[in-house]
């Protein structure tokens, strides 16, 4: 089993709506959990972490854990042309400081 | 503020040569990261540095691989005798003292290609 997956393919949705990514771990000890964006060709930025069980937002993003579960999933609300990236699950594991990522979930929104 | 700088952008090599790449982390971040992403794949952990301490290299792939950081500041990444499945593009990140709840910031990243 991996440490990350995030399994789904690519993600298309319309300009304005909900793009909903998920992402599951095998650690349960994982302690912290982050979402990158990544554009083609450029590196990974940073746009949302989260360490507890819930929900968090920010602007348009919003987070959610579930730590019972193993999974963390991330919603974009009112999607933009802009938010066409791929996204990459990353987990900070119990004693350790590296992280570990997912392949990644591209999303393409459809002006 | 400046962010994490990497160099070169991109670099070609032929088999068998010896590559070196440079990381310049954030001012004041004490933990450097390198990384590697493969076409399709994703963020390979490599080594960890964190102040002085003895590094974590429990991701280097092969012997060939070796990094230094001088002066807890600027890391080289080092591939001996590269091998066409080197090729990737390799990050570099940062952050302020490390622990589990920590974000790190990466740089640009390096394209290295071998023909």
């Amino acid at each position: 089993q991996k440490e990350v997956e995030q399994n789904s393919g690519p993600l298309s949705v319309p300009e304005g709506a909900i793009a909903s990514l998920n992402c599951t771990y095998s650690d349960r000890g994982s302690q912290s959990f982050f979402w990158y964006r990544q554009y083609s060709g450029k590196s990974p930025e940073l746009i949302m972490f989260i360490y507890s069980n819930g929900d968090k937002e920010d602007g348009r993003f919003t987070a959610q854990l579930n730590k019972a579960s193993q999974y963390v999933s991330l919603l974009i609300r009112d999607s933009q042309p802009s938010d066409s990236a791929t996204y990459l699950c990353a987990v900070n594991r119990r004693g350790n400081n590296r992280l570990a990522f997912g392949k990644g979930n591209q999303v393409v929104v459809i002006p | 503020g400046a962010g994490v700088s990497q160099s070169p952008s991109n670099k070609v090599t032929e088999k068998g040569k010896d590559v070196e790449l440079r990381c310049d982390p954030i001012s004041g971040h004490t933990a450097l990261y390198w990384y590697r992403q493969s076409l399709g794949q994703g963020l390979e952990f490599l080594i960890y540095f964190q102040g002085n301490s003895a590094p974590d290299k429990s991701g280097l792939p092969s012997d060939r691989f070796s990094a230094e950081r001088t002066g807890g500041s600027v890391s080289t990444l080092t591939i001996q005798r590269t091998q066409q499945e080197d090729s990737a593009v390799y990050l570099c990140a940062s952050s302020v003292p490390p622990g589990p709840l920590v974000e790190q910031y990466f740089g640009p990243g390096t394209r290295l290609t071998v023909t």
